[in-house]
């Protein structure tokens, strides 16, 4: 079964710094471009940060471009996200989303259930 | 960046009726290939979301035929040729022809 599993979320002071993995298994990970997708509480979805398969091209949201690094492990099945300069306005839950593709990021039809970010002193 | 619009926001729906949901994009979201790079989801409630349909009018695999997708220049078209209670949440489609990817506002499916 192709699974998706976010770890990593927390209650993160403004102006710190959070790591999330998404452990991926049931596919072969390293053929796939990866997705994080993030949801504030309330609110409708926002597209994060993307990678093509080799991990040698991405992309990010302009909210987040300068403080959110995304990589990923190919020879561990596992996508990360480096979240620096946490603002109030990053709290949401993020989603790792599978695309169907190599190197382009759209037709995500695999998603994690989510793990939870919280900014705030 | 490319703005994409739903409406309507808010959708009350019988059984067994149909449904339409309309999405317009900002800028055009037709590739050279001839595809337009739009995808619809839906968010059940309390769950992940879902994709329903790629590249416009592409059912994704498992999807039942009564969703379908069109397009007709910017304006986005998912109908729902009868609803039924399992279809409620919240669909969003989402522009990829360029990036930073964008989502619609989302509209909220509900049952009368």
């Amino acid at each position: 079964e192709v699974q998706l599993l976010e770890s990593g979320g927390d209650l993160v002071q403004p102006g710190g710094s959070l790591r999330l993995s998404c452990a991926a298994s049931g596919f072969t990970f390293s053929s796939y471009a990866m997705n994080w997708v993030r949801q504030a509480p309330g609110k409708g979805l926002e597209w994060v940060s993307c990678i093509i398969n080799s991990g040698t091209t991405t992309y990010y949201a302009d909210s987040v471009k300068g403080r959110f690094t995304i990589s990923r492990d190919n020879s561990h099945n596992t996508l990360l996200l480096q979240m620096n300069s946490l603002r109030a306005e990053d709290t949401a839950v993020y989603y790792c989303a599978k695309s169907a593709y190599h190197n382009t990021c759209y037709n995500m039809g695999v998603w994690g259930k989510g793990t939870t970010v919280t900014v705030s002193s | 960046d490319i703005v994409m619009t739903q409406s309507p926001l808010s959708l009350p729906v019988t059984p067994g009726e149909p449904a339409s949901i309309s999405c317009r994009s900002s800028q055009s979201l037709l590739h050279s290939n001839g595809y337009n790079y739009l995808d619809w989801y839906l968010q059940k409630p309390g769950r992940s979301p879902q994709l329903l349909i790629y590249l416009s009018s592409n059912r994704a695999s498992g999807v039942p035929d009564r969703f379908s997708g069109s397009a007709s220049g910017t304006d986005f078209t998912l109908q729902i040729s009868r609803v039924e209670a399992e279809d409620v949440g919240f669909y969003y489609c989402m522009q990829a022809i360029q990036i930073p990817y964008s989502f619609g506002q989302g509209t909220k499916l509900e049952i009368k």
